[in-house]
């Protein structure tokens, strides 16, 4: 099982308010994701990072910023949280090197903003 | 633009039929091949992986078949059950660089 985790694992809030979804992982990875999942399915990177003080914008456009100051932990923020927003979020990590390295998610963050 | 097109969308089958999904791509230069098995609620874990040297590969009930020149690979689940409705996601990477992942699969085996 993987040592990924994510809080909250559900959130609902209102428009406007400030969010911090955190993502831990224990394994030493130094590389590590941020993806949006829609009900549809697909998953979309919107924000990676390959070590400290690393941090990329994916290949979708968010308007959520992210931050890398520990090899351990990544948390992603939106600032003002809109309806549009509202998503499945899942972090993910892998140790850089062999492309065999299993990416690992954690459980993801369901967030609803009203 | 999508690297790796993934198909069906979704797809169901009777206990015990054989779902296969579909992957094609273009990027010869990807290098390794995982499946990816998400049950609601829960995020994407590793199922089974290939490498473009093989043609195949088996675990359990879920095998890979793996066409190079077709550049396609393909996920076949024998004797499906009801416990593996999930959603299915086909990826590629190109040594450590970063993880393309198809659209997903939603399959619902009936009891």
């Amino acid at each position: 099982e993987a040592d990924i985790y994510q809080t909250p694992r559900y959130l609902v809030i209102g428009t406007g308010k400030k969010i911090t979804l955190e993502c831990s992982q224990t394994m030493g990875h130094d590389k590590m994701y941020w993806y949006q999942q829609d009900p549809g399915m697909e998953l979309h990177l919107i924000h990676y990072s390959y070590g400290v003080n690393s941090t990329e914008k994916g290949d979708l456009s968010s308007e959520s910023t992210v931050s890398r100051i520990r090899t351990e932990h990544f948390p992603l923020t939106l600032e003002s949280a809109r309806p549009s927003h509202t998503s499945q979020y899942l972090c993910a990590s892998r140790r850089s090197g062999d492309a065999g390295n299993e990416q690992f998610f954690g459980p993801g963050t369901r967030l609803t903003v009203l | 633009q999508q690297q790796v097109k993934q198909s069906p969308q979704s797809l169901i089958v009777q206990k015990g039929g054989i779902p296969i999904i579909n992957c094609a791509y273009e990027n010869t230069a990807f290098d390794y091949f995982p499946w990816y098995q998400q049950f609601p609620g829960k995020g994407p874990a590793l199922l089974i992986a290939i490498r473009p040297d093989v043609s195949e590969k088996k675990e359990g009930r879920f095998t890979i078949s793996f066409n190079k020149s077709a550049k396609q690979f393909s996920l076949h689940i024998m004797d499906s059950q009801p416990g593996d409705s999930a959603t299915y996601f086909c990826a590629a990477r190109i040594g450590n660089n970063d993880m393309r992942f198809g659209a997903g699969t939603r399959l619902t085996v009936k009891p």
